[in-house]
């Protein structure tokens, strides 16, 4: 079972809000990410941190925004939040460990289901 | 530029029999591949993984092979059961810098009893 935690589950609020999404993880993974997720769809790749201080652009263009002041956490800021932001947010982290094939696998959380009236 | 897919959106079987799985990709630099298994309202959870210089690899009750001639994934469960019901997806990374895996649509997988 990973231990990575998203919090809220599910959020739902109004157009023009700013909102952050909480992401944590206690392995002491290096890398995090942020993947977001239509319903039935596959996953994007928005955001990416190698470690402490290093923040990425995903594949997929976002509006929204990423920190990385800790390793364990990697919240991330939507600062108006739109109808079209309205999507499941993933959270997932990884360490490369070893030359094992299962060094690269990412751990997910269970998501944070955003929706932007 | 990269392009994971899979044959079919959805897949039913029964209890009991075997599953098999299939993913497509399009770019031969990849040199991993995962499968996950994504059930309702939860994020994916990892089930099988295998290197490039493999081309089987089996874990409890369900087996990857990879075809890299024709850039085919499968992914096999055996004796399905009612809680393999899911999504899967698969994923491919290739090993330029950073690791990022690129995922497919996912396949449902429909057990019924």
């Amino acid at each position: 079972e990973a231990d990575i935690y998203q919090t809220p589950r599910y959020l739902v609020i109004g157009t023009g809000k700013k909102i952050t999404l909480e992401c944590s993880q206690t392995m002491g993974h290096d890398k995090m990410y942020w993947y977001q997720q239509d319903p039935g769809m596959e996953l994007h790749l928005i955001h990416y941190s190698y470690g402490v201080n290093s923040t990425e652009k995903g594949d997929l263009s976002s509006e929204s925004t990423v920190s990385r002041i800790r390793t364990e956490h990697f919240p991330l800021t939507l600062e108006s939040a739109r109808p079209s932001h309205t999507s499941q947010y993933l959270c997932a982290s990884s360490s490369r460990t070893g030359g094992t094939a299962t060094n690269e696998k990412l751990f997910f959380g269970s998501g944070t289901q955003l929706s932007v009236l | 530029g990269e392009n994971v897919g899979l044959h079919l959106p959805t897949l039913s079987v029964q209890e009991g029999d075997n599953s098999i799985i299939n993913c497509a990709y399009s770019n031969s630099a990849s040199d991993y591949f995962i499968w996950y298994k994504q059930e309702s309202g939860k994020g994916p959870q990892f089930i099988i993984d295998i290197r490039s210089n493999m081309d089987k690899r089996q874990g409890q009750r369900v087996t990857v092979l990879l075809n890299k001639t024709v850039k085919h994934l499968s992914l096999q469960i055996a004796a399905t059961q009612p809680g393999d019901s899911a999504v899967y997806f698969c994923a491919e990374s290739k090993k330029t810098g950073f690791q990022k895996l690129v995922f497919g649509t996912g396949t449902r997988l429909l057990v019924s009893p």
